[in-house]
């Protein structure tokens, strides 16, 4: 079936500009996770929602970005006046709802964020 | 603090050699333990994972890992190496109920032909 999947694939952008990330998970999958990929550096968490409930922002960096996800299924990582340090891969992953399966998360490709 | 150490930045082994990709991790609880591959371009893809049960489980791929409680390490193994097998190699820390994946650094394997 289908995976994860993100667009943009790249994303170049100025400095100062906003930009929007999208990712649709898996049908059925009710949570779904943000991560960040530095150069030379391990997956960051950014934000995760799961079902109805609130979702878990502690990851995100500043008040810059925000992420909201539309029908529970959905989401869009929003990034305002952006930095050339927030130039990275953001990947987006969903999951099923339970206390273990919750882990087994399924990547989508990453869009790979370019700040000029 | 919880986390994981992939102490190997880069591994170059040639094809046909058997390969071992360290990850130690830190954390208070039993963990939920995975190692992904990246391939350039691409996303995470799970290559095994370790909830419970037997402490050697097997992947995809012809990959297998240990869990050592003992050392709190999860290396991963292959007997031989193919060149396809040239990627980024992602240990990760789930844990539990909790819902973030904590991940190493990883570790890019270079395969001589």
């Amino acid at each position: 079936g289908a995976g994860v999947s993100q667009s943009p694939s790249n994303k170049v952008t100025e400095k100062g500009k906003d930009v929007e990330l999208r990712c649709d998970p898996i049908s059925g999958h009710t949570a779904l996770y943000w991560y960040r990929q530095s150069l030379g550096q391990g997956l960051e968490f950014l934000i995760y929602f799961q079902g109805n409930s609130a979702p878990d922002k502690s990851g995100l960096p500043s008040d810059r970005f925000s992420a909201e996800r539309t029908g529970g299924s959905v989401s869009t990582l929003t990034i305002q006046r952006t930095q050339q340090e927030d130039s990275a891969v953001y990947l987006c992953a969903s999951s099923f709802n339970s206390p273990v399966r919750n882990n087994e998360q399924f990547f989508g490709p990453g869009t790979r964020l370019t700040v000029l | 603090a919880q986390s994981v150490t992939q102490p190997d930045i880069h591994i170059t082994v040639s094809e046909g050699a058997s390969l071992e990709l360290r990850c130690n991790y830190s954390y208070g609880a039993t963990p939920y333990l995975f190692w992904y591959v990246q391939s350039p371009g691409q996303g995470l893809q799970l290559l095994l994972k370790y909830f419970s049960g037997d402490t050697l489980v097997q992947g995809i791929k012809g990959f297998e890992a240990e869990f050592k409680r003992s050392q709190s390490s999860f290396n991963l193994r292959k007997p031989s190496v193919h060149w396809c097998d040239a990627a980024e190699y992602i240990c990760a820390v789930g844990p539990g109920g909790y819902n973030k994946l904590i991940f190493g650094a990883g570790t890019r394997l270079a395969v001589h032909p």
